[in-house]
């Protein structure tokens, strides 16, 4: 099956600054990756996702870039805030829609 | 419109007792995912309905576990006799046929005791 492998495990920025999470994953037949939010307590939000025949997505402060030969993709979140603090998830799916998700980065940013 | 809802939200169950999660998946949405999240990490995949049919519960943990959408709508998580690991959040999730994007519920907490 699908590996997904996802760093940091926690990060921390000053305010202002830029974050990125990186992830690998195994299957080269996987074409889609999506990129969760989750706040405590909260349930997994999308907030950005790209297919495969795409290389680069961008959303206002985050963007999300992938490499399909080195079979990784990142997520990089700009101009960082406190309400981006929460634990992100990538995650990788295929077929039918059923997705594989990385262990999580827990976001903080320091006002 | 309403989105994907859970019930109950919280469940204490003692070790033994069987206990039973509901899903409502928002309406119109063909696909129903299940996922098993642990504290600390990432959802696990559980079990997928295409509609009423179950595609694949690769991911139920054991034959304690068990899942059901008869009329393609509402789905049930049923786990028999809990034990400890069984502990953590459910997490629900439809989309729409063809449709990559999946919208989760606010999961039902299970602690076993």
């Amino acid at each position: 099956g699908e590996n997904v492998e996802q760093h940091p495990s926690t990060l921390s920025v000053q305010e202002g600054d830029s974050a990125v999470i990186k992830c690998t994953y195994s299957d080269s037949a996987s074409n889609y990756f999506p990129w969760y939010k989750q706040e405590l307590g909260k349930r997994p939000q999308l907030i950005i996702d790209i297919r495969s025949n795409v290389g680069e997505k961008k959303d206002q402060r985050i963007a999300v870039t992938l490499n399909k030969t080195a079979k990784h993709f990142s997520l990089h979140i700009t101009e960082t805030q406190p309400e981006d603090s929460a634990v992100y998830f990538c995650a990788v799916g295929g077929g039918y829609q059923k997705v594989t998700f990385g262990i999580g980065t827990k976001l903080q940013v320091i006002p | 419109g309403a989105g994907v809802s859970q019930s109950p939200r919280y469940k204490v169950a003692k070790r033994g007792q069987d206990v039973a999660l509901r899903c409502d998946p928002i309406s119109g949405h063909v696909s129903l995912f299940w996922y098993q999240q642990a504290l600390g990490q990432g959802p696990e995949f559980l079990t997928y309905f295409q509609n009423e049919a179950q595609l694949d519960k690769s991911g139920l943990p054991s034959d304690r576990f068990f899942a059901e959408r008869p009329e393609g709508s509402v789905s049930t998580l049923k786990i028999q006799r809990t034990q400890q690991e069984d502990s953590a959040v459910y997490l629900c999730a439809s989309s729409f046929a063809g449709s990559y994007e999946q919208y989760f519920g606010p999961g039902t907490r299970l602690t076993v005791t």
